[in-house]
């Protein structure tokens, strides 16, 4: 099992450019996140998808959209990038099935916009 | 909402014992997690309390106290290994998201 996959693991981007984050889990997982972790922020929720065909916004979900386009993958959005973006960001999934929901991680993207 | 408050950094030598305290204000949640990240890494789930109490898991122990609105992660006989962030996060009723702490730097030094 390969878990959780993010492509890419870097990218530089001009201001104004849109790009799209990607992410595929294959533990048979209902539920997929994605999280901004900026230094001395924690990781902030953008978006989740608590099941297939669901979508819902996070704690930080402007200038950004998400699609859950079957049950393995959850992209992530830029339309417009902004400075403001540069972070790194986590994919994350769990079964949602106990109380603890404890979550799997992929390895990041990390985002710079210039 | 949900509000979770951790000190910022902690350095500790091989061997030595920390404490990493969570202090939460939220309307009602399932239990207290925490999550150890490496420099560079992702987040990787450590323990849980749904409970009030202690829960042991080797060189680590996690307490949680419900009506003090408190929990603690530690660590014990330190390993530079374990040089890390230590993120606590609740699972708040009626949805199945994790709120995290800003988390706490644990350096290790021989």
């Amino acid at each position: 099992n390969a878990g959780v996959t993010q492509t890419p693991k870097f990218q530089v981007l001009k201001t104004g450019q849109s790009m799209t984050l990607q992410c595929a889990q294959d533990m048979n997982h209902n539920s997929m996140y994605w999280y901004r972790q900026d230094p001395g922020m924690g990781l902030r929720l953008i978006y989740y998808s608590a099941s297939e065909g669901t979508t819902d916004k996070g704690e930080v979900p402007n200038g950004y959209n998400v699609s859950r386009l079957n049950k393995r993958e959850f992209s992530l959005r830029l339309e417009s990038a902004a400075p403001s973006q540069t972070s790194v960001y986590f994919c994350a999934s769990t079964d949602g099935r106990t109380d603890y929901n404890e979550q799997f991680f992929g390895p990041g993207t990390r985002l710079t916009v210039l | 909402g949900q509000s979770l408050e951790q000190p910022s950094e902690v350095t500790a030598v091989e061997g030595a014992i920390v404490q990493i305290n969570c202090t939460y204000q939220t309307s009602g949640f399932y239990g207290l997690s925490w999550y150890q990240q490496h420099d560079g890494g992702a987040p990787t789930f450590l323990s849980y309390n749904g409970l009030d109490g202690l829960e042991e898991t080797g060189r680590f122990s996690s307490f949680l106290s419900r009506s003090d609105s408190y929990g603690y992660l530690l660590l014990q006989e330190l390993q530079m290994k374990d040089s890390a962030s230590y993120f606590c996060a609740v699972s708040p009723y009626g949805n199945n998201r994790l709120a995290f702490g800003k988390g706490n730097q644990v350096v290790v030094i021989p």
